[in-house]
């Protein structure tokens, strides 16, 4: 069973809709979930991180933890073409981070 | 402020041949990661640094090996290679220190070393 999963994608969203990410994890002692951007090429560059259970909003991005469920998701609003890309949830185990395969998210002008 | 910077960036080498790829971390941070990312993947663990030992390792097999300086930078060794180890080869960088020793730091990486076996 994979650590950290996410669906591969894409997904699609219009300019100016909400794209919604999601990735689920098995690890309970997980304590922290960040969440990437990966242009293609490029290496991953950090969005916002949570720790604790519930909504987390930083400009046009809201990252929601739900411990209980093992669940942590990333909304986009007003999704622009720039933010298409591969985006990767990762989950904090003793020592290392754990990612997930990412989710690539494509935005349609 | 001088982010993770890694080198070489780009890199081709043939089956058996060994490569050593270095890092710098963040300034102020201490602890150095090495993740490899296959192309369609996600960055996986390949061992982590602090205070100059190896103080986690993933599910990589021995040729894989790393080493801290005192400066914190870090370098990444990869003997006998294989076709399969052609990859993106990512450097981390965070402090430990952050929440108290909790692991809650961020990780900041670098743009990478593209390695192509042949």
């Amino acid at each position: 069973q994979k650590e950290v999963e996410q669906n591969s994608g894409p997904l699609s969203v219009p300019e100016g809709a909400i794209a919604s990410l999601n990735c689920t994890y098995s690890d309970r002692g997980s304590q922290s979930f960040f969440w990437y951007r990966q242009y293609s090429g490029k290496s991953p560059e950090l969005i916002m991180f949570i720790y604790s259970n519930g909504d987390k909003e930083d400009g046009r991005f809201t990252a929601q933890l739900n411990k209980a469920s093992q669940y942590v998701s990333l909304l986009i609003r007003d999704s622009q073409p720039s933010d298409s890309a591969t985006y990767l949830c990762a989950g904090t185990g003793t020592y290392k981070y754990i990612f997930g395969t990412g989710t690539r998210l494509k935005v349609l002008a | 402020d001088a982010g993770v910077t890694q080198s070489p960036t780009h890199l081709i080498k043939t089956r058996g041949q060994q490569v050593t790829l270095r890092c710098s971390p963040k300034s102020g941070h201490d602890t150095v990661s090495w993740y490899q990312q296959a192309l369609g993947q996600g960055p996986q663990f390949i061992f982590q640094y602090y205070e100059e030992e190896e103080r986690q390792r993933g599910n990589f097999p021995d040729r894989f090996s790393g080493h801290q300086f005192p400066n914190y930078s870090s370098e990444l060794n990869v003997n006998a290679l294989l076709l399969g180890d052609s990859a993106l080869y990512l450097c981390a960088s965070s402090f430990w220190g952050l929440a108290g020793g909790l692991n809650t730091g961020e990780l900041f990486f670098g743009e990478g070393s593209r390695l192509t076996v042949l």
